[in-house]
């Protein structure tokens, strides 16, 4: 089984600075990890995903990720945040062998100007 | 188009009726899931089908929620006698198969209001 804990239900910056979006997670075996953004009213966009090659993913709009096995972490970061990033973003999880994702509860950025 | 196409994309009905939402997956795309996002309860799983394979239906939430899958393309996901609870958004994805590292791409939901 597999799950997924966002650290922040919330995280509010300014635009230009960075961001850091938390996320851990538990596997019984190697996962593929993604991270998905959500825009207020629209479906779930795929920003980046890990499938157990490189550590450092990099998605679309400047973000990217690092997987860290042995922190069971996989953090989303951008270097300089935009107007257009505030949404909701969700890590997500599927173990080797499952067809299932894990979510997590979703964290909610705001960027002010 | 290319993507997930979900229908319709707003449903208002009244409590009590019948309701069925549309997904045609990506083409070529065998795995096919169903999922609820609700206002405070995140991301739920409802079934899922993979080919001709039984589908796994443990996510549905009682016997008024049914769903088929036609052909191994489009599916339905059909709501009996709905009750305010079933407010929720809709989201249908799809996936080539269910492989490691398989991208799974969501349609934009159906967002459905019982009154």
């Amino acid at each position: 089984a597999q799950s997924v804990t966002q650290l922040d239900s919330h995280v509010s910056v300014s635009e230009g600075t960075p961001v850091l979006l938390r996320c851990n997670y538990s596997s019984s075996y190697s996962p593929s990890l993604f991270w998905y953004v959500q825009h207020p009213n629209k479906g779930l966009q795929l920003l980046l995903k890990y499938t157990s090659a490189a550590t450092l993913v990099k998605g679309i709009n400047g973000f990217e990720a690092e997987f860290k096995k042995s922190e069971t972490s996989f953090h989303l970061t951008k270097p300089s945040a935009h107007m257009s990033d505030a949404a909701e973003y969700f890590c997500v999880v599927r173990g080797t062998n499952d067809y299932k994702l894990s979510f997590g509860a979703g964290t909610t950025v705001t960027v002010r100007a | 188009g290319a993507g997930v196409s979900q229908s319709p994309s707003n449903k208002v009905t009244e409590k009590g009726k019948d309701v069925e939402l549309r997904c045609d997956p990506i083409s070529g795309h065998t795995a096919l899931y169903w999922y609820r996002q609700s206002l405070g309860q995140g991301l739920e799983f409802l079934i899922y089908f993979q080919g001709n394979s039984a589908p796994d239906k443990s996510g549905l939430p009682s016997d008024r929620f049914s769903a088929e899958r036609t052909g191994g393309s489009v599916s339905t996901l059909t709501i009996q006698r709905t009750q305010q609870e079933d407010s929720a958004v809709y989201l249908c994805a799809s996936s080539p198969v269910e492989l490691v590292g398989n991208t799974i791409y969501f349609g934009e939901g159906s967002w459905l209001t019982v009154v």
